[in-house]
């Protein structure tokens, strides 16, 4: 049973234009959120976070909305870039209690176009 | 470059084998995480280390087994090998390895069994 959904494998966006990366999580207790990159032959790297204290965490071109009503968070790349061409992971751990290990995507992989 | 490194990184076996993958972290990081990619998963969470003591376990097979050695380098052996433990085998490594610790990643050992 997944527990961190990323229900879209592949998106292809134009150079310029805003590129949005949707997940979903179904466990409550989850309340960090994380969003790693992942270029081939290499391992994943921190993007960005949010708590669920926030709506909002923005880091230049990349933003994260969490909505913990519908168990939903986003990340934003505003404008995108052909060096964004990556694999992103949406991850989610819960902080208290035992659950601080997050529990991964299977993953997006993200085309921007020249 | 995360700072973490994994040795080898390509491994090529055959089935009832056993190996041995190696992860070094980063200077200063007490906690080592290992991970299995299988093809279009997710990453799945294996076991995690922190100053040489296990601190938590996932999904690990019995096969499989893990130790975090004085210099605080980390070795997961996988043993009777399977086909299906073909994967992409990553280390993490992380500062104290609690909460909201950042995770930083190796890039990865991939395992072929044959």
């Amino acid at each position: 049973d997944q527990q961190v959904k990323q229900n879209s494998p592949s998106l292809s966006v134009q150079e310029g234009r805003i590129s949005i990366l949707n997940c979903d999580y179904t466990n409550s207790m989850f309340d960090y959120f994380l969003w790693y990159k992942k270029y081939p032959a290499e391992g994943p790297t921190f993007l960005i976070s949010i708590s669920s204290i926030k709506d909002k965490n923005e880091d230049g071109r990349f933003t994260v909305f969490l909505n913990k009503s519908a168990k939903h968070l986003s990340l934003h790349i505003v404008p995108s870039q052909p060096g964004d061409s990556a694999v992103y992971f949406c991850a989610a751990s819960g902080t208290s209690g035992g659950s601080y290990i997050p529990t991964f995507g299977r993953g997006t992989s993200l085309i921007v176009h020249p | 470059d995360s700072g973490v490194t994994q040795t080898p990184k390509h491994l090529i076996t055959a089935t009832g084998q056993r190996v041995t993958l190696r992860c070094s972290p980063r200077s200063g990081d007490l906690s080592v995480y290992w991970y299995q990619q299988s093809l279009d998963q997710g990453l799945q969470f294996l076991i995690q280390y922190y100053n040489g003591e296990e601190r938590a376990k996932g999904n690990i097979l019995e096969r499989f087994s893990a130790q975090q050695f004085p210099d605080l380098h980390s070795e997961l052996n996988l043993s009777s090998l399977e086909l299906g433990d073909s994967a992409l085998y990553f280390c993490a490594s992380s500062v104290v390895g609690w909460g909201t610790d950042t995770q930083y990643f190796g890039p990865g050992t991939r395992l072929t069994v044959l």
